[in-house]
């Protein structure tokens, strides 16, 4: 079975940094794209970017390019999502999410076929 | 950059079909997702590639997809369909995702 536990609430001030994590299990990790997406209090899905365990190859929405870092080790099955310095309007839930199909690339032809549970980061001084 | 468009909300009572649509330039070009998301909990896959459904996913969903507009069909909705649903295409290597529309059984 496919599954993808996530990293447990954060609470930060603004201006620390943050790791949350993705741990795939049941499928091979390196093998399948992991994205990322943030869902802001009370609002809909945004698309942060996805990697590739693989290679770790890794493309960036536009909106969240600079904002944030993707990154992976295949050697523990699992995805991570960065911020050197958070910001108030960080605070969401985020999710990751893993291809439901083996592909070179991400493309049209690709769905989000499993989510992790999520992770709620809160920044409040 | 691709916008997806959706309406805040659709009422059906019980029983009834629930169409939601999500409309873009040239939509019918790409392939459409769905995913349903209820109150708490993360979003689940029950449409891919405009009209497939994932297994375990009843066959009351239905989708399709034409010119500038997807639709998702939900036959004989039920109260356990109350729910958020996203439509999703591809913008090159992106992903891009309807505003999203919150379907009530009245």
């Amino acid at each position: 079975e496919v599954q993808l536990e996530q990293s447990g609430a954060e609470v930060k001030k603004p201006g620390e940094s943050l790791k949350i994590s993705c741990k795939g299990s049941g499928y091979s990790f390196a093998s399948y794209w992991i994205g990322w997406v943030r869902q802001m209090p009370g609002k809909g899905l945004e698309w942060m970017g996805i990697i590739y365990p693989g290679d770790s190859d890794t493309r960036y929405s536009p909106s969240f390019q600079g904002q944030v870092s993707i990154s992976a080790d295949k050697s523990t099955s699992t995805a991570y999502l960065q911020w050197s310095s958070l910001q108030a309007s960080d605070t969401a839930m985020y999710y990751c999410a893993r291809l439901l199909e083996v592909v070179v690339v991400p493309s049209s032809k690709s769905a989000l076929g499993y989510w992790g549970q999520g992770t709620q980061v809160t920044v409040s001084s | 950059s691709y916008e997806l468009t959706q309406p805040p909300s659709v009422s059906v009572s019980p029983g009834q079909t629930a169409s939601i649509t999500c409309s873009g330039d040239k939509l019918g070009d790409k392939y459409v997702y769905w995913y349903q998301q209820k109150p708490g909990q993360s979003p689940v896959l029950v449409i891919y590639q405009d009209n497939k459904r994932p297994s375990g996913i009843p066959e009351r969903f239905s989708g399709s997809n034409s010119g500038n507009t997807a639709t998702l069909t939900i036959s004989g909705t039920q109260a356990v369909d109350e729910a958020d649903y996203y439509c999703q295409a591809w913008d090159t290597s992106t992903v891009v995702f309807g505003g999203g529309t919150k379907v009530t059984a009245l």
